[in-house]
């Protein structure tokens, strides 16, 4: 079946360590986005692809970083510069980067910190 | 700025009972908008979404939304709630940022069904 495979499903962050968060897909599709959820804020925009080798920032890029290098593949880093990254995080998809695409979503990365 | 606003953050309705939860969005223009439901512990799995064309759209799981353009709603409506439904709702909103993908998501609304 095709779908959005995110790994691991649960993931914990010792104090200055950087963690990636893998996020592949295969269901062909150009665009790649994360996600940032927390309680009672909905889902907020950290970096978004729309072709290989290509990013842009979303809304919360700050002490997260990403690569593009496969077009099924778009993983997450987070860093040591990212001070609150207890969250749950979400990797999406779309066929292409217009609007009348509706995205679909991994299973998410639980992050915590020890 | 373009925002999207559920104004409940959570509904508690009886398993048989009608739901409407509802989605206002900030934008001048006509936007896509699309609904998600998120089961605990899980990714967001599209309902439903409209463009253009008739204001009242169907989805799955026997959910439908109505797009009001002058009140700026699309509001989620389910005739008779299932004990399954219960669930976190998002509303999104696309097409208001060049033609770039990205989407605005509502806080979200927690639906809990009484048996």
């Amino acid at each position: 079946d095709g779908g959005i495979t995110q790994s691991p499903k649960y993931l914990f962050r010792k104090e200055g360590q950087n963690v990636t968060l893998s996020c592949e897909q295969n269901l062909n599709h150009d665009a790649m986005y994360w996600y940032r959820q927390d309680p009672g804020q909905g889902l907020r925009l950290i970096y978004y692809s729309q072709i290989v080798n290509d990013f842009q920032k979303g809304d919360i890029a700050e002490g997260y970083s990403v690569s593009r290098e496969k077009k099924e593949s778009f993983p997450l880093t987070v860093t040591s510069a990212q001070k609150n990254p207890t969250a749950f995080y979400l990797c999406a998809s779309s066929s292409r980067q217009t609007d009348d695409q509706p995205q679909h979503f991994g299973d998410g990365t639980r992050l915590s910190i020890l | 700025a373009q925002s999207v606003t559920q104004p409940d953050i959570h509904i508690t309705v009886s398993e048989g009972a009608s739901l409407e939860l509802r989605c206002n969005y900030s934008y001048g223009a006509t936007p896509y908008l699309f609904w998600y439901v998120q089961s605990p512990g899980q990714g967001l799995q599209l309902l439903l979404k409209y463009f253009s064309g008739d204001t009242l759209v169907q989805g799955i799981k026997g959910f439908e939304a109505e797009f009001k353009r002058s009140q700026s709603s699309f509001n989620l409506r389910k005739p008779s709630v299932h004990w399954s439904d219960a669930a976190e709702y998002f509303c999104a909103v696309g097409g208001i940022s060049g033609n770039t993908g990205k989407l605005i998501f509502g806080q979200g609304t927690t639906l809990q069904v009484k048996p």
